[in-house]
């Protein structure tokens, strides 16, 4: 099974900011998608991160708001830009360990803007 | 797209009786159906997956049911335990691979 570094765990930040997220994998991965989840909800796919392309977005979410790196098959960042409150969730990469198989997630980051 | 429908959004048990949780998928195409675990605070953890080959599996107290004609799949936990309380949720995934979600069971096991 693959194991996620994702960090940070947790932050706080002022509305208007923009965070970086990195997911780091012990192995290396085709597919990495990078997940919303808010307060007492289920996990919503922002998008996938493609290796040298760009990522591909889900129905509501844009890459100026949520720009994806993925430089190489182990690493993934995601930035939330321009932070307002209701980007306050638990953010969270994932990793698929083979066609249909487990997906494995990192820790999650939890953002609260304020 | 996909979409993944799951009942009942909360359920409550008296240890040792079974919970059963049903979801509903719509895509034809999504052929691998895993159920995760989320304590509160923690990162969804994988009890139990099927594929579309298969009709059931089983996994100590867990098993999962999957009727691909119907386009439903089912979590069934027996013999339930106090730890077994937390969010479970269901999910389907296709030849796009990434993982649709269902929106979530909150299960509370009465000691």
């Amino acid at each position: 099974s693959a194991v996620i570094s994702q960090k940070p765990s947790r932050d706080i930040c002022q509305r208007g900011t923009s965070l970086t997220i990195q997911c780091q994998v012990d192995s290396q991965v085709t597919m990495m998608f990078w997940y919303r989840q808010q307060p007492g909800q289920s996990l919503t796919l922002i998008a996938t991160a493609n290796q040298g392309s760009e990522a591909t977005y889900e129905s509501g979410f844009v890459i100026d708001k949520f720009p994806i790196s993925r430089p190489n098959l182990t690493f993934s960042t995601l930035t939330v830009s321009n932070m307002s409150p209701e980007d306050s969730s638990i953010y969270l990469c994932s990793v698929e360990g083979g066609e249909n198989t487990e997906a494995f997630f990192g820790q999650g980051t939890r953002l609260t803007v304020v | 797209g996909e979409n993944v429908e799951q009942h009942p959004s909360t359920l409550s048990v008296q240890e040792g009786d079974s919970a059963v949780i049903k979801c509903t998928y719509s895509d034809s195409a999504s052929n691998y159906f895993p159920w995760y675990k989320q304590e509160l605070g923690k990162r969804p953890q994988l009890i139990i997956d099927i594929r579309s080959n298969v009709g059931e599996k089983k996994d100590q107290r867990i098993a999962v049911t999957l009727n691909k004609t119907a386009k439903h799949f089912s979590l069934h936990i027996t013999e339930t335990q106090p730890e077994d309380s937390a969010v479970y949720f269901c999910a389907a995934s296709g030849s796009a691979r990434q993982l649709t979600f269902g929106s979530g069971t909150q299960l509370t096991v009465l000691p």
